[in-house]
């Protein structure tokens, strides 16, 4: 079975900064792989996913991730954060192929942002 | 484009009464989900549905049950309500073919048993 974790609870970074959040999976073949962001009191949006070819994947709102497999990581990047970038950071892998029921979310990161 | 509706946004329930979770798509979508979200977890899947007449559980369904009576619609139904289904509870929809990932959220429904 799949499993993901997000090891950073809460990471602060000025505004304009540059962002990494860290995401590590456990899967035995290639994962499906998304970032989503949720704003308070909203449900959630899907940033990005990662289903096959090239590693380095582009989403909205200017955040990308890169897919490595010897790490098993799926880090969320972004040069440069705005104030509207606060939020709680999920992410999420799924087992190729399959239903919505193979698909297991991270506890989340949340991002603040100093000004 | 109203998206994915949930109602209500807040409830209140009292050990052992029962209530519906409305949810509700406008995008014409065949898959639809329900999760919950337990304070600082990720979300868990109680139920999913990948069409009209069809629907199958998740990771957590003990205490849930749903039906999906029409393409737009997807209720979840707490008949016996316990503590510890305290929780958000956020349905969910995505269209049709290879990505089967939930695309399309509501904005949750929070729930506290008391």
């Amino acid at each position: 079975a799949q499993s993901v974790t997000q090891p950073d609870i809460h990471i602060t970074v000025s505004e304009g900064a540059s962002l990494e959040l860290r995401c590590n999976y456990s899967y035995g073949a290639t994962p499906y792989l998304f970032w989503y962001v949720q704003s308070p009191g909203q449900g959630l949006q899907l940033l990005l996913k990662y289903f096959s070819g090239d590693t380095l994947v582009q989403g909205i709102k200017g955040f990308e991730a890169e897919f490595k497999r010897s790490q098993s990581s799926f880090n969320l990047r972004k040069p440069s954060v705005h104030w509207s970038d606060a939020a709680e950071y999920f992410c999420a892998v799924g087992a190729g192929g399959s239903s919505a029921s193979k698909i297991i979310f991270g506890s989340g990161t949340r991002l603040s942002i100093r000004p | 484009n109203a998206g994915v509706t949930q109602t209500p946004k807040f409830r209140i329930l009292k050990i052992g009464q029962s209530m519906t979770l409305q949810c509700t798509q406008d995008m014409n979508h065949n898959y639809m989900y329900w999760y919950r979200q337990d304070p600082g977890m990720g979300l868990k899947l109680i139920y999913y549905s990948v069409g009209a007449g069809i629907t199958d559980k998740g990771e957590v369904p003990n205490g849930y049950n749903v039906s999906r009576s029409t393409t737009e619609d997807f209720p979840l139904r707490l008949e016996l309500a316990a503590p510890s289904q305290t929780s958000v509870y956020f349905c969910a929809s995505s269209g049709t073919g290879a990505l089967r990932q939930p695309q399309h959220f509501g904005d949750g429904t929070r729930l506290s048993i008391l």
